[in-house]
């Protein structure tokens, strides 16, 4: 089965500092998709990145970067110059399946405090 | 930029009733997913729909739960006779289908407390 792990329930960052979360996950494929995703205390769901496995190139989205291990199974997220607005708890998720039949499996999460 | 949408965005029901969340996926997507989320909780699969059809669905789908695409725009998940621990975030998610585009975008969801 599929698991993703999230072994920092709580982190915290000066305003302006570099913080970088951490995710394992746990799989026999080989192509696979994995994605951060953000939630704010709104509990809505934001997409902040995605990674495809086939690509050696680790994703970038402005501050946002990941650092993808494929062989470690690691997918850590760098967050740069934090800002007030990243405070939220982070959640790791590895998408898997075939077809139609496709979920997202989730980590427990990492709650990002930003201080000023 | 396009969006998922979800209503209502607070639901409070009595056990035992029946409630219908409402889902309105990105126009041009193709899947169709639900995800719950009980508070301070990690977030769950549901079920996933395409072509009118449930593709894949969890353990926590029983037969209490129902999806259904009613026309054309809107995707609606219905729990039949709710219990205390139907309480939770349900999140509606669309993707399209290939390559990056197999990305779930998640709607704003709808928080359910059954009293």
């Amino acid at each position: 089965a599929q698991t993703v792990t999230q072994s920092q329930p709580e982190m915290s960052v000066q305003e302006a500092e570099t913080v970088t979360l951490s995710c394992t996950y746990d799989t026999s494929e080989s192509d696979y998709y994995l994605f951060w995703y953000k939630q704010p205390p709104s509990r809505q769901m934001i997409l902040v990145i995605r990674q495809e496995a086939y690509k050696q190139q680790n994703a970038t989205e402005n501050r946002f970067s990941v650092n993808f291990q494929k062989a470690a199974k690691s997918f850590s997220l760098k967050i740069s110059d934090s800002q007030l607005g990243d405070a939220a708890m982070y959640f790791c998720a590895y998408l898997w399946g075939s077809g139609s039949a496709r979920q997202l499996t989730f980590g427990s999460g990492t709650q990002l405090t930003v201080l000023p | 930029e396009p969006e998922v949408t979800q209503t209502p965005s607070h639901q409070v029901t009595q056990m035992g009733q029946e409630v219908i969340l409402r889902c309105v996926p990105i126009s041009n997507h193709l899947y169709f997913y639900w995800y719950r989320q009980i508070l301070g909780q990690k977030v769950e699969f549901l079920v996933s729909f395409y072509n009118n059809e449930i593709s894949e669905k969890s353990e926590i789908f029983d037969d209490q739960f129902s999806v259904e695409r009613p026309d054309g725009s809107n995707f609606t998940l219905k729990i039949r006779s709710t219990k205390l621990e139907d309480s939770a975030m349900y999140f509606c998610a669309s993707s399209e289908d290939f390559g990056g585009r197999k990305t779930q975008y998640f709607g704003p969801g709808t928080r359910l407390l059954v009293l």
